[in-house]
C-alpha cells in the first residue's frame, strides 16, 4: 500500500537522550517535511527537503537535525531531548516542492520527554 | 508577521450546513489549502484554492478572496463522520504552508 510510514508510533524518552524518528515514503515524492503539532497551535515546520541530498530549516529547527540520503527516507534526530520537545511529530511528502502540490502525511509519532 | 485566524470550535447539527472561516496574513501568497484532521490521526487534504472564487467538491466547497485575505470551507449535509478539526493553511512566498490552529467541528444528532 503506497503511503508514508513513521516509526515508532509513540515513545517515552528521558531528557538528555538521543532519539531518531523514522519516516519512509514509497510514492517517489521529491519533497519531504517534518512538522510538530502541539495543543492549541498550528503545525510548525521543523525541517524540509526539496529533493534527495538537500535539506532546509523550517520555523522551529533548533534541537533537531535531518538527513536525506535517498528519495524514500527522511529521519529526524533529537540530539539531546528536552521536555519542550514533547509533541506529536508528523512527516509529510509531496510530489514536488511548492506550488499546488498536496502534502500527504504519515500517521505521526507521539513523543513524551520526561 | 504571518498570522492565521480561525474559530477554535464550532457546533452544528447532522444534516445541516456549516461555514468555517479563515483569515490570513502571509508574506506572499501561493494558494491556500484546507485539511481535515480526525482526533488522533494525520491531516488529510480537502481542497486547494489559488484564484478567487468558489471551488466545489461534492459536499465540501472552499472559497477564496485574495484581496481580503479570507477563505471559508463550506460543509453541506453534515454527517457524524465530519466531526473533526479543519485546518486552514495558506502557502507563503517561500512555498511553505503556514498552518492555523484548526477549528474543531462538533456534529450533534
Amino acid at each position: 500500500i503506497a503511503g508514508i510510514t513513521q516509526a515508532p508510533t509513540s515513545q517515552i524518552l528521558a531528557a538528555g537522550r538521543r532519539m531518531t524518528l523514522r519516516c519512509t515514503q514509497d510514492m517517489r515524492h521529491n519533497a519531504m517535511y517534518w512538522y510538530r503539532q502541539d495543543l492549541g497551535l498550528g503545525l510548525r515546520l521543523i525541517h524540509y527537503s526539496n529533493t534527495a541530498g538537500t535539506t532546509g530549516k523550517g520555523e522551529v529547527p533548533d534541537g533537531y537535525s535531518v538527513s536525506r540520503a535517498n528519495t524514500d527516507d527522511f529521519p529526524l534526530t533529537l540530539a539531546s531531548a528536552v521536555p519542550s520537545q514533547t509533541s506529536v511529530y508528523f512527516c509529510a511528502s509531496s510530489r514536488l516542492a511548492g506550488g499546488q502540490e498536496t502534502q500527504y502525511f504519515g500517521p505521526g509519532t507521539r513523543l513524551l520527554v520526561l | 508577521g504571518q498570522n492565521i485566524d480561525q474559530p477554535t470550535e464550532m457546533t452544528a447539527t447532522e444534516g445541516a450546513i456549516v461555514q468555517i472561516n479563515c483569515t490570513y496574513q502571509t508574506s506572499g501568497f501561493n494558494g491556500l489549502f484546507w485539511y481535515q484532521q480526525h482526533a488522533g490521526e494525520a491531516p488529510t487534504f480537502l481542497s486547494y484554492n489559488v484564484l478567487d472564487g468558489l471551488e466545489e467538491k461534492g459536499r465540501f466547497s472552499s472559497f477564496l478572496s485574495r484581496s481580503k485575505g479570507y477563505s471559508y470551507l463550506l460543509l453541506k449535509e453534515l454527517q457524524m463522520k465530519d466531526s473533526a478539526s479543519y485546518l486552514c493553511a495558506p502557502m507563503d512566498s517561500n512555498y511553505q504552508l503556514i498552518w492555523g490552529a484548526g477549528t474543531k467541528l462538533i456534529i450533534k444528532p
